[in-house]
């Protein structure tokens, strides 16, 4: 069974552009979540999305917003990017709510 | 809000056992986990003990859970040159329809040969 896929693994964008990530939970999971981990620091939670909607949402500005598909894929939005938005972007699976989180290999964005 | 606490270097030797220590602050956490990240990778779960639990063992690693305290430890045994990672302890909360996790900072497990 593949795990927690998501893509690309590499993205350089420039201020002011705006960038979609792409996430596939693992095969029967129907919660995605998404963390920003920031050079030297641990994951903070961004968006968790269940069943297509969202659940809650971490300490981010509105430039962030995200989507869950019929499928349980789900995709994150940056727009209008900050050089402080620079950072891995990682994607979580989870079977339900409250129950364990695999995480995916991670986006690393780098704005310039 | 929540917070979580850890030490941000641990340097033990090859075959010792390593004991990475945590802080947490919400009381009302049901699990705790602990993750590691190895160079440019992901998160992979290690281990996790609920919250009514004092201690859980798998295979080379052993949690410690203080609920009085709210301190957690993780210790790995003969630790090993692959041991080599950051090690990010988390804290599950709940609250608003949603359920995340709350990070450390994470530790850096040093290995010496």
């Amino acid at each position: 069974d593949a795990g927690v896929t998501q893509s690309p693994t590499h993205l350089i964008k420039t201020r002011g552009q705006q960038v979609t990530l792409r996430c596939s939970p693992i095969s029967g999971h129907k919660s995605v979540s998404w963390y920003q981990q920031v050079l030297g620091q641990g994951p903070q939670f961004i968006f968790q999305y269940y069943e297509k909607e969202e659940r809650g949402r971490g300490n981010f500005p509105d430039r962030f917003s995200a989507r869950q598909f019929p499928n349980y894929s789900s995709e994150l939005n940056v727009n209008a990017l900050l050089l402080g938005d620079s950072a891995l972007y990682l994607c979580a699976s989870s079977a339900g709510m409250n129950t364990e989180a695999f995480f995916g290999q991670g986006t690393r964005l780098t704005v310039v | 809000g929540e917070d979580v606490e850890q030490s941000l270097f641990l340097s033990v030797r090859e075959g010792d056992s390593s004991v990475i220590n945590c802080t947490y602050t919400d009381s009302s956490s049901t699990y705790l986990y602990w993750y590691k990240q190895e160079p440019g990778a992901g998160l992979q779960l290690l281990t996790y003990i609920f919250s009514n639990m004092d201690m859980k063992q798998d295979q080379r690693l052993t949690v410690l859970l203080n609920k009085k305290d709210k301190h957690l430890s993780l210790r790995i045994a003969d630790t090993q040159t692959g041991d080599s990672a950051i090690y990010f302890c988390a804290e599950r909360f709940s609250g608003g329809g949603a359920d995340g996790l709350t990070f450390g900072k994470g530790t850096h497990l040093i290995i010496q040969p």
